[in-house]
């Protein structure tokens, strides 16, 4: 069974505001991403971590910065954050991202609202 | 580039058989995933295809054509819990192996 815990599940913020976004798994998998999620649309890929090491940057705004402090965690900082940001945002694991066996499974997300 | 197409919604009944279709135009394809995700929640892994054929997992079926770039997910028995929105999406080794998700269906389930 994979399990991947992401807190807070609902966060709501203001513009000023700095707030991080975590991710937790105990499984082994090297590969972990950060997803946004706006209403009606499928997952759009921000952040790839491979091996605690950042691989992948879809071109993200620096308002969000990543930070992956050792296998298990993944954090999500948030700064200056627009209402456009508002979306829900997800976390996937993966055992290597470049095994072409490789299945991501998301974690349960948190709803970001910015005010 | 990348294409993945999929109709935007389905409407099925309760017991039926329903196939969701998925087209798709890749430089590098290395895997075509099907996901299922309800409203509000994460998606869910559902199956997954790299080599032609079909591949079946309970009520789940899951089939694959690469030389048409073509996938289809077969749902059967349908049950009203399996309302959500189904998501295809293809690994691009042109695009370091990530994953490109197509718009999603909606399938909905009547009674």
């Amino acid at each position: 069974d994979t399990e991947v815990t992401q807190t807070p599940k609902h966060l709501v913020m203001g513009m000023t505001n700095k707030k991080s976004l975590k991710c937790e798994q105990h499984m082994g998998h090297r590969a972990m991403y950060w997803y946004k999620q706006k209403a009606k649309k499928p997952p759009e890929l921000m952040f790839v971590y491979s091996y605690e090491k950042l691989s992948i940057n879809e071109s993200v705004p620096s308002r969000f910065s990543p930070e992956c402090p050792n296998s298990s965690l993944l954090n999500l900082h948030l700064h200056a954050l627009q209402p456009e940001d508002s979306a829900l945002y997800l976390c996937a694991i993966g055992g290597d991202p470049l095994a072409s066996t490789d299945t991501q499974y998301f974690g349960p997300g948190t709803r970001l609202t910015v005010l | 580039g990348q294409n993945i197409d999929q109709p935007t919604e389905m409407t099925a009944t309760e017991g039926a058989i329903v196939q969701i279709n998925c087209t798709y135009q890749t430089s590098g394809f290395n895997g075509l995933f099907w996901y299922q995700q309800h409203a509000g929640e994460a998606p869910t892994f559902l199956s997954y295809n790299v080599l032609d054929g079909l591949e079946e997992k309970g009520r789940f079926s899951s089939f694959l054509s690469r030389s048409k770039g073509y996938s289809y997910l077969l749902l059967k028995e349908l049950q009203m819990k399996d309302s959500a929105s189904y998501l295809c999406a293809v690994r691009d080794e042109a695009y370091g192996n990530k994953l490109v998700f197509g718009a999603g269906t909606i399938l909905r389930v009547k009674s």
